[in-house]
């Protein structure tokens, strides 16, 4: 079972609002993934890590940033949201070696 | 690029038929394929992982067979049960870039 977790689960917030979505995993992963998944729609890569101080824009381009400062956290943060980035984020991170991707429950953003 | 299709987009069974889910990628340059699960709303549930190196993986009910020179890997379901219905995704990592392409995935509805 992967130790992978994300807050908040869901979140309404208005227009304009900087927020953070957290992303932990107890497991030690180096390689740590954001997808943002419209409801219904495939996974698309926004941000990858594959170590501490190392992030990487994903396949489809993000108004987001993400930072790296501990291995075992990788945040998202909005600086200011807005409607067209209501949608789900999820967070994964990957085994060394064999490289089984685990994900955590998700957070649905919701900008008003 | 890598692209990962699943066929059928979606798939309803009644209770106690054996199914199979399909999922065909255009690179033959595999590390590894892993297939999901995906429950309304939530993240991924990891299901099986198949190793490039290896032909199939059997957990329980299910089977995950890959052949890399046909591009395709096949998810076998055994006696279906309503508590399967979700969406099954597989998500194909290449062997260069490392990084996963993922399916649409296929929603299977099993009827009482």
């Amino acid at each position: 079972e992967a130790d992978i977790y994300q807050t908040p689960r869901y979140l309404v917030i208005g227009t304009g609002k900087k927020i953070t979505l957290e992303c932990s995993q107890t497991m030690g992963h180096d390689k740590m993934y954001w997808y943002q998944q419209d409801p219904g729609m495939e996974l698309h890569l926004i941000h990858y890590s594959y170590g501490v101080n190392s992030t990487e824009k994903g396949d489809l381009s993000s108004e987001s940033t993400v930072s790296r400062i501990r291995t075992e956290h990788f945040p998202l943060t909005l600086e200011s949201a807005r409607p067209s980035h209501t949608s789900q984020y999820l967070c994964a991170s990957r085994t060394g070696g064999g490289g089984e991707l685990f994900f955590g429950e998700g957070s649905r953003l919701t900008v008003l | 690029k890598q692209e990962v299709t699943q066929i059928p987009a979606a798939l309803s069974v009644p209770e106690g038929e054996n199914l199979v889910l399909n999922c065909s990628f255009t690179d033959s340059a595999i590390y590894n394929l892993q297939w999901f699960r995906q429950d309304p709303g939530k993240g991924l549930t990891s299901l099986l992982l198949i190793q490039s190196s290896q032909r199939e993986q059997t957990s329980g009910r299910l089977n995950a067979s890959l052949d890399k020179s046909s591009g395709r890997s096949t998810l076998y379901i055994a006696a279906s049960q309503p508590g399967d219905s979700a969406t099954y995704l597989c998500a194909m990592r290449d062997a260069n870039a490392g990084k996963s392409t993922f399916g649409d995935g296929t929603t299977l509805t099993v009827k009482p």
